[in-house]
């Protein structure tokens, strides 16, 4: 069974420190995606990265990065020098071509100035 | 890039009344669109496949007769929660795939449903 764990249910920081929020995931097929998504109140989903199994290279995009590694099942997240635009809820997820994606319960973060 | 429209983005309805809620690809088509239920601080929890042209799947436990599926067109799928009562209040959301090598999803804005 194909299964999203995101251990941290809330994160509080002070603006500017770094998070990192953490993804670890179950899957028994070989091929697959991952997926991170902000929600802020407003509610709509706000993709942030897409990474293939078969890619695991760590990825930077701007204030941005990801940790992908295979040995662990994991694939966390770092928000550096974080803002207070970047309070929001954040979805790991983890799906396969075809088929629905499957969510983890969402990080909640709060970054206060 | 692809995009889905969903509408309407909230909607108060009286309990025993039915919700159609829409959702269109505006630019790609979608043969398979995904519906999603969202309860307050809880995460995105799959309600139903739809395939266009024929008749959705949905998972374990979600009503079939109480939230109808409709995908008639490879632009447009819509869930209809029939004789809605304040426990279906909730945020659903749907999503579809835009295939090819750029696989992905496409989520639309969501529908917040409030019934009183």
């Amino acid at each position: 069974a194909q299964k999203v764990t995101q251990a941290q249910t809330e994160i509080s920081v002070v603006e500017k420190e770094d998070v990192t929020l953490d993804c670890v995931y179950e899957t028994r097929d070989t091929t697959y995606y991952l997926f991170w998504y902000k929600q802020p109140p407003s509610g709509e989903l706000v993709f942030l990265i897409r990474r293939n199994s078969f890619d695991e290279q760590n990825e930077i995009s701007g204030r941005y990065s990801w940790n992908f590694q295979k040995s662990t099942s994991s694939f966390n997240f770092t928000i550096t020098a974080s803002q207070v635009v970047d309070s929001a809820v954040y979805f790991c997820a983890l799906g396969q071509a075809g088929t629905a994606l499957i969510f983890g319960k969402g990080t909640t973060l709060s970054v206060s100035s | 890039g692809a995009v889905v429209s969903q509408h309407p983005s909230r909607v108060i309805c009286k309990s025993g009344t039915s919700v159609k809620i829409e959702c269109r690809s505006l630019d790609f088509q979608a043969t398979t669109m995904f519906w999603y239920r969202q309860f307050p601080k809880q995460s995105l929890m799959l309600m139903a496949t739809s395939n266009e042209g024929s008749k959705a799947t949905y998972e374990q436990g979600v009503e079939k007769d109480k939230f109808l599926i409709n995908h008639a067109s490879l632009t447009l799928s819509t869930l209809t929660v029939t004789s809605a009562h304040p426990e279906d209040s909730s945020f659903y959301i749907c999503s579809a795939m835009a295939g090819g090598l750029n696989y992905g999803y496409t989520f639309g804005s969501g529908t917040r449903l409030t019934v009183v």
